[in-house]
């Protein structure tokens, strides 16, 4: 089947402006996660759904950033007001059920860059 | 929390020859997983090779082995006969069984493979 995808896949946008990303996790998988990867550094996590529990937004780097999904559905990670340092790849990636063994399949991110 | 170094930015090998990646991390934990994700110049990255701490017996897949000493906190990649295909920046991860959720990254290391 078809692997996890994400749109756009560039996005530019300018400083103060709102962006939605969008992730359509692989069919059957319950876990979602997102995470951010700037410019020659590793992925940073922001947040996880399991789904219909609470999500873990522990991740979230200030109140612009937000997250939804439905339950096993499409997730979109929303940034209010974007700065400059919001720049950065955002990947997704998702999973069968949240265990630590269990592979996460990552999209081929979102690359934005805030004017 | 957790961290996980990686102290090669870049290495380079040639072709059929054989890499060690370096990774470190630290825990205060006794169970969790180590993993090693290659991310290629198309972003998506893809699972490598995963350890499970708990067992003693290093992990292979086909030419990827790792160096797992737990004493240590070490975790390095073995790359043997490198191909022209294993380009790539590869990311060292940990994941604690505890909270099955976010994986955490290293800084990455970009390997370069040479004819």
């Amino acid at each position: 089947g078809a692997g996890v995808s994400q749109s756009p896949s560039n996005k530019v946008t300018e400083k103060g402006k709102d962006v939605e990303l969008r992730c359509d996790p692989i069919s059957g998988h319950t876990a979602l996660y997102w995470y951010r990867q700037r410019l020659g550094q590793g992925l940073e996590f922001l947040i996880y759904f399991q789904g219909n529990s609470a999500p873990d937004k522990s991740g979230l780097p200030s109140d612009r950033f937000s997250a939804e999904r439905t339950g096993e559905s499409v997730s979109t990670l929303t940034i209010q007001r974007t700065q400059q340092e919001d720049s950065a790849v955002y990947l997704c990636a998702s999973t069968w059920a949240l265990l630590a063994y269990n592979e996460q399949f990552f999209g081929p991110g979102t690359r934005l860059t805030v004017l | 929390a957790q961290t996980v170094t990686q102290s090669q930015p870049e290495m380079s090998v040639q072709e059929a020859e054989t890499v060690t990646l370096s990774c470190t991390y630290d825990t205060s934990e006794s169970n969790y997983y180590l993993f090693w994700y290659k991310q290629p110049p198309s972003r998506q990255m893809i699972l490598v090779i995963r350890q499970e701490a708990y067992k003693q017996q290093n992990a292979t897949e086909n030419r990827f082995s790792v160096n797992f000493q737990k004493a240590a906190k070490s975790f390095s990649l073995k790359i043997s006969d490198s191909q022209l295909g294993d380009t790539a920046m590869y990311f060292c991860a940990f994941m604690s069984t505890g909270t099955a959720s976010k994986l955490t990254f290293g800084t990455g290391t970009r390997l370069q493979v040479t004819l």
